[in-house]
This record gives C-alpha cells, structure tokens and sequence, in this order.
C-alpha cells in the first residue's frame, strides 16, 4: 500500500496569510501515461470532502484561484496564498496510481 | 446539476443487516464510477472500494474485501454498501463519491454524497 504522509498535522493561519501543506508518498504517483495521481480534498466541518485540486496542480471546477497545487514524484504541496475563513477544515491528500486509493492523515486549519 | 444522494442515518444493534444507498442524478449513472470512503468518528477518509454501475465491475480494498458488499442498480440509478452482521466498529460516517475513471485518467472523486451515519451500539 502507498503511504501518504502529510505535515503538519494543524496549522493556525492569520486571513489574508499564506498556508502551505506537504504530502509525502511512500512510492512515486508517476503513471506510466505521463499523468500524476495525486489529489486534494477539503473536509469542511460538518460537510462531505469536497474536491479541490486533481492530478497535482489542475483546479477543479469552482475552487478559487488561491489555492495551487504543485509537486512531482513523491513530494508534493497545496498552497493557499490568501487564507480566508471558509477555507477552514481538513485537508486531504489521496493517491489513486495503485488500485486500492489511500488518504494522507489530514491537516487541520484553524483560522488564529 | 450532478448529485448523489444518500440514504438517512441508520441505528442498529450488532449482528444485525444494513444496506445504504446512493442515487445519482444529473449525469449518466452508468458512465462512472461509484466509490465508497468511510469516515469512523473522529478520523480521516478510509477508501473502501468501488463499482462501475455499467457493468457492475466491482473493486475492494483488502482492508473491506468480505466485510461490506457493494452492489448497484443502474435502472434506478441507485449504488448500495451493505453489511450482513455488523459490528460496533463498524460506527462510522459513509460517503459514497463519483469517479469518471479507474484504469485511466480522471481518477478524482469529483462529486460527493453528503454521507450517512450508520450507528451500531447494544
């Protein structure tokens, strides 16, 4: 199974700050077809997971130009340059190169 | 607009057999995927496996492989996760998922259910 390793595991943010979140792969999420199969997702409280980001860096529909994701291989990054409120909650990324999908353990963002 | 919809939240006593569902609408039901990811309280996302409603073609974690079945009815456009004797460790949030793909690219759970809570307890 592909270990997804995500750090921190919290982080407070002052609105209007950047936020960063790291995730660790124990294999690489390079396909053999070029693509990268590495996703976001955001957990907002109380609410189902909410898709931001797919195969590394490609915004999903609606999700605000904000947040970016970058990375290659087995290290990759979920920027928020701007934090606002509704952006807390847990995030999550999940690898899907292996057939049985695997989730990092989550960050949790709080608003300071 | 694309939706799934799940079932209500569920209470049951251990031993006993659940079925929850998860109706799509607004897209083709049979061109993607259904995934189900738990959630046990307090905890991250646990991927638990998948079907194609086209063909049923059905996919397990080993993690969930003989613990749950899943099973879809594309005429009602309608996926199920089932359990013939659960246990109190079952207690969890259910959120069922779209996939566009498994093999190929488009891998991303796009659209979410908005998740049942199954309670099991004496």
């Amino acid at each position: 199974d592909i270990v997804m390793t995500q750090t921190p595991l919290s982080l407070s943010v002052t609105p209007g700050q950047p936020a960063s979140i790291s995730c660790k792969s124990s294999q690489s999420l390079l396909h053999s077809d070029g693509k990268t199969y590495l996703y976001w997702y955001l957990q907002k409280p109380g609410q189902s997971p909410q898709l931001l980001i797919y195969e590394v860096s490609n915004r999903f529909s609606g999700v605000p130009d904000r947040f970016s994701g970058s990375g290659s291989g087995t290290d990759f990054t979920l920027k928020i340059s701007r934090v606002e409120a509704e952006d807390v909650g847990v995030y999550y990324c999940m690898q899907s190169i292996q057939l049985l999908r695997t989730f990092g353990q989550g960050t949790k963002v709080e608003i300071k | 607009e694309v939706q799934l919809v799940q079932s209500g939240a569920e209470v049951k006593k251990p031993g006993e057999s659940l079925k929850i569902s998860c109706k799509g609408s607004g897209y083709s039901f049979t061109s993607y995927w259904i995934g189900w990811v738990r959630q046990m309280p307090g905890k991250g996302l646990e991927w638990m496996g998948i079907i194609y409603p086209g063909d049923s073609d059905t996919r397990y974690s080993p993690s969930f492989q003989g613990q749950v079945t899943i099973s879809a009815d594309k005429s009602i456009s309608t996926a199920y996760l089932q359990w013939s004797s659960l246990k109190a460790s079952d207690t969890a949030m259910y959120y069922c998922a779209r996939s566009a793909s498994f093999f190929g690219s488009l891998r991303q759970l796009d659209y979410w259910g908005q998740g049942t809570l199954v309670t099991v307890s004496s």
